[in-house]
C-alpha cells in the first residue's frame, strides 16, 4: 500500500543527545499519532496531532515533543536521550481525529548507547 | 486511564486448528477494539476491528467477539496456516466524536503454527 512512511529506518545515538524522527501519513489523512514500542511489548501512545494541533498526549515526559506541518507530515523530537528511550517508534495515520482506524508506518528503530 | 490485559502470551497450535486470543479492558467508555498482526521486524497491520454497537464481526477465517458487559473481547482464527504465525495485539480506545485518545494495547500474543 502507498502507506505511512517514516525516516530514518534506524538510528544510533548516545545518552544526552537529541533525536528527530519523521513521518509522512497516507495521502488524504489529516491525523498523525506517535507510539513507542519497547521490545516484547505493545505500542504505547505518545501523541496525536490533527491540523497542526496536539489533540492527545500519553504518559511521557516533557523531553518528548512533536509537531505537524501544513502538509500533515509530522516530527517527533526527543531531548536528553536515556538508555530507556531505545525502542521502535511508530507513526500511525488516520483520516480525521476521532476516526477509529489507524494505519501504522514501518517505524524507526532508535538505539541509545 | 484504560488498561488492556491480553492472554495467552504464547499460543502454539497445529496447522488447521483454531486459535483464540482473549483481551479484557478496564474503561467502560471504550468503544473501539482493533486487532493488529505484527510479523518480526515489520509494522503492526490491522486485521479486524469491532465497535461497541456490534457483538461479533467476521472476515473470512478471522472473527472478533465483544462482550461489553464483561469488558471482554476475543480474536478467533480458524483453519490456521503457517503464515498466521506472528505476534497479535489487541487494543482499545474511546472514540467519542472529536476525541483524540490513542489506542491502548495489550502486551501481545505470540502465535506459533506448528506444521
Amino acid at each position: 500500500d502507498a502507506g505511512v512512511t517514516q525516516s530514518p529506518t534506524h538510528l544510533i545515538k548516545t545518552r544526552g543527545q537529541h533525536v528527530t524522527l519523521r513521518c509522512s501519513p497516507i495521502s488524504g489523512h489529516k491525523s498523525v499519532s506517535w507510539y513507542q514500542q519497547v521490545l516484547g511489548q505493545g505500542p504505547q501512545f505518545i501523541f496525536q496531532y490533527y491540523e497542526k494541533e496536539e489533540r492527545g498526549r500519553g504518559n511521557f515526559p516533557d523531553r518528548f515533543s512533536a509537531r505537524q506541518f501544513p502538509n500533515y507530515s509530522s516530527e517527533l523530537n526527543v531531548n536528553a536521550l536515556l538508555l530507556g528511550d531505545s525502542a521502535l517508534y511508530l507513526c500511525a495515520s488516520s483520516p480525521e481525529v476521532g476516526t477509529d482506524t489507524q494505519y501504522f508506518g514501518p517505524g524507526t528503530r532508535l538505539t541509545v548507547l | 486511564g484504560e488498561n488492556v490485559e491480553q492472554h495467552p502470551s504464547t499460543l502454539s497450535v497445529q496447522e488447521g486448528d483454531s486459535a483464540v486470543i482473549k483481551c479484557t479492558y478496564s474503561d467502560s467508555a471504550s468503544n473501539y477494539f482493533p486487532w493488529y498482526k505484527q510479523e518480526l521486524g515489520k509494522r503492526p497491520q490491522l486485521i479486524i476491528d469491532i465497535r461497541s454497537n456490534v457483538g461479533e464481526k467476521k472476515d473470512q477465517r478471522i472473527a472478533v467477539t465483544l462482550n461489553k458487559t464483561a469488558k471482554h473481547f476475543s480474536l478467533h482464527i480458524t483453519e490456521t496456516q503457517p503464515e498466521d504465525s506472528a505476534v497479535y495485539f489487541c487494543a482499545a480506545s474511546e472514540r467519542s466524536g472529536g476525541g483524540a485518545d490513542g489506542l491502548t494495547f495489550g502486551k501481545g500474543t505470540h502465535l506459533i503454527i506448528q506444521p
